[in-house]
């Protein structure tokens, strides 16, 4: 079965803080995997994706992945996060049906 | 270039009330896609389609009807809502399908009474 998973339901971090958010990926076949953003009221935006190459994949923002194939992991993290980071992170994989599958979400909470 | 764009933003039915969500897309997509976004439980693909002519079902299908006649639209109707319906509705479009990127509308959230 295909499935993405989410470690963390609510982190909460001070600024300038180390962010890492764990994300965890069950399934065959190509991996194409993604970090989308949701600020408040507002839609998905991409962050950053792996499709192939390079496993540490730097994105907007700031944030950057780790692509670990061992462990079915893909991380997200930022070595110092801002306030203006408060969001909510979703990880999705690439869906069989051409759709991202999604992980349940983290909301991240910065307090400035 | 507008993007992904979707009408209404917010709406209100009562149960049993039929309804239509609109989405577009001006960047020529073969993909499109609709997901249901409820707390805690991320995104769930509802219908998709791969081009003008072709839909198919997904996730969370039951009660929602769809169609593409052109390239640029891809509504999602909803028959007779149920509270059950009430959710944020995100329509998404990509190149192709397969592992592209997949671009969000702003969203629609509609409560059901």
């Amino acid at each position: 079965a295909q499935s993405v998973s989410q470690h963390n339901h609510h982190v909460i971090l001070s600024e300038a803080a180390s962010l890492e958010l764990g994300c965890n990926y069950s399934y065959g076949g190509t991996v194409n995997l993604f970090w989308y953003v949701q600020y408040p009221g507002q839609h998905l935006q991409l962050l950053l994706k792996y499709f192939s190459g390079d496993p540490l994949v730097k994105g907007i923002k700031g944030f950057e992945a780790e692509f670990i194939k061992s462990k079915f992991s893909f991380n997200l993290r930022k070595p110092s996060v801002q306030w203006s980071d408060t969001a909510e992170y979703f990880c999705a994989g690439r869906g069989s049906q051409g759709n991202l599958i999604f992980g349940k979400g983290t909301k991240l909470s910065v307090k400035p | 270039n507008a993007g992904v764009t979707q009408t209404p933003k917010f709406q209100v039915l009562k149960t049993g009330q039929s309804m239509t969500l609109q989405c577009a897309q001006d960047m020529n997509h073969e993909y499109m896609s609709w997901y249901r976004q409820d707390p805690g439980m991320g995104l769930r693909l509802i219908h998709y389609s791969v081009g003008a002519g072709i839909t198919d079902q997904g996730e969370v299908p039951n009660g929602y009807n769809v169609s593409r006649s052109t390239t640029e639209d891809f509504p999602l109707r909803l028959l007779s809502a149920a509270p059950s319906q009430t959710s944020v509705y995100f329509c998404a479009s990509s190149y192709q399908q397969g592992g592209y990127e997949q671009y969000f509308g702003p969203g629609t959230r509609l409560t059901v009474t």
